[in-house]
């Protein structure tokens, strides 16, 4: 199994530019979620889906916007890039729609900087 | 309201000295606990976790945590730090019951370790 994996590693976008963060599981995980991770601030959540076809938002959903059309895919887009997105997106997945019981296993990251 | 404290920002310990991370939880119900590690430039990686029983709790790489109810504590230890155990600890809560989706994290604490 590949696990969580997301793309691109890296990427540097200007202010207005709009791009979508692509992650994908191979482990028939119900739930999936986006999270951004800021330095003294430590993990947000932006949206989460416990199902394909159902999302919902975290703490900090503004300036994003996800789907879930299959199980596998959860992409993140950015409608409107600001700088103050500039940050790493961390993909995540566990099994089990609702609670959070379950071990969420990590993607590599994305590290996004806004110019 | 819901929250997890991590006092320690910053720790540096010498290498085949013992560890504690704190973590301290505010939570009205029966928690989840875990505790995660993201190595440098990587995702998060479950450590340990614990639901129920046995309040002592066995995790990967010689990481074990204590849930103490009476102190809402659920600190991290390591009888003896290696290198490779520099990174950034996560501890994180979650509900028990109810349709709650969403972890609460703390803010980490980053581990150095000196030769």
């Amino acid at each position: 199994n590949a696990g969580v994996t997301q793309t691109p590693k890296f990427q540097v976008l200007k202010t207005g530019q709009s791009m979508t963060l692509q992650c994908a599981q191979d482990m028939n995980h119900e739930y999936m979620s986006w999270y951004r991770q800021d330095p003294g601030m430590g993990l947000r959540l932006i949206h989460y889906s416990v199902g394909a076809g159902i999302t919902d938002q975290g703490e900090v959903p503004n300036g994003y916007n996800v789907s879930r059309s299959t199980t596998e895919d959860f992409p993140l887009r950015l409608l409107s890039a600001a700088p103050s997105q500039t940050s790493v997106y961390f993909c995540a997945s566990r099994r089990g729609g609702t609670g959070v019981g379950r071990e969420q296993y990590f993607g590599p990251g994305t590290r996004l900087t806004v110019t | 309201a819901q929250s997890v404290t991590q006092p320690d920002i910053h720790i540096t310990v010498s290498e085949g000295a013992s560890l504690e991370l704190r973590c301290n939880y505010s939570y009205g119900a029966t928690p989840y606990l875990f505790w995660y590690v993201q190595s440098p430039g990587q995702g998060l990686q479950l450590l340990l976790k614990y639901f129920s029983g046995d309040t002592l709790v066995q995790g990967i790489k010689g990481f074990e945590a204590e849930f103490k109810r009476s102190q809402s504590s659920f600190n991290l230890r390591k009888p003896s730090v290696h290198w490779s155990d520099a990174a950034e600890y996560f501890c994180a809560v979650g509900a028990s019951a109810g349709n709650n989706r969403k972890l609460i994290w703390g803010l980490g604490t980053s581990l150095a370790v000196n030769p």
